[in-house]
């Protein structure tokens, strides 16, 4: 069973700084991974899709990396902005048949980032 | 663009009643994918239909069943409510062929009382 870690679980800033968020998955056999961010009583946003054969994936001022066989992925911000203030959830899903199946969540890290 | 669709957006309902969300997913996606976030959780897979047959199954209680019809939207149905029902319950659509993104929807807010 996938097991998923977010670290850390919450995370203050001032605006501007750079950060790393941090997923961990013990299953290496994943299709790939998406990680999401979640407005407090809203939907989830997908921010970036990594194939399971991709090491990297960038949206703006948003990059990926994906190790596979280690199991970990990050995911860095640039330049934070207030309006990056949400919850970000890591989700690998496993390989399913020929495609990809269900996505398994990590707790999520609450960012803050002060203006 | 077209996003998930779902309806209703909030649903409030008593102990013992029955409730029925629908999806709609994105036009062209093949798969449906439900999940339930309860509060201060993380989304739990509960499960998914790939061209109207169910394809994976998750933590969903025999008390819930689901579908997906032709036209590719999917409908919940839970009876015999329990107030731990209470969740916020999403959809999520994506095609059976290559990125394989899941989008989500905007979920259904399910309060029981």
């Amino acid at each position: 069973k996938q097991e998923v870690t977010q670290i850390p679980a919450a995370l203050s800033v001032p605006e501007g700084e750079n950060l790393v968020l941090n997923c961990s998955f013990t299953d290496s056999a994943i299709y790939n991974l998406q990680w999401f961010r979640q407005d407090p009583g809203k939907g989830l946003t997908s921010l970036l899709l990594i194939q399971s054969s991709q090491r990297e994936q960038t949206s703006g001022r948003l990059n990926a990396s994906l190790d596979k066989s280690s199991g970990r992925s990050t995911l860095y911000i640039a330049a934070s902005q207030p309006g990056d203030s949400a919850t970000y959830l890591c989700a690998p899903r496993r390989r399913f048949y020929t495609n990809a199946g269900k996505s398994t969540f990590g707790d999520g890290t609450t960012l803050t980032v002060k203006p | 663009a077209a996003g998930v669709i779902q309806s209703p957006r909030h649903l409030i309902k008593e102990k013992r009643e029955t409730a029925t969300l629908k999806c709609y997913p994105i036009p062209r996606h093949d798969t449906v994918y439900w999940y339930q976030q309860g509060p201060g959780q993380d989304p739990q897979f509960l499960i998914s239909f790939y061209e109207k047959m169910q394809s994976d199954k998750g933590s969903i209680p025999d008390r819930f069943s689901a579908q997906q019809f032709s036209d590719y939207h999917s409908e919940l149905n839970m009876s015999s409510l329990e107030l731990g029902d209470s969740a916020l319950y999403f959809c999520a659509s994506s095609r059976d062929r290559g990125p394989y993104e899941q989008y989500f929807g905007p979920g259904t807010r399910l309060t029981v009382t």
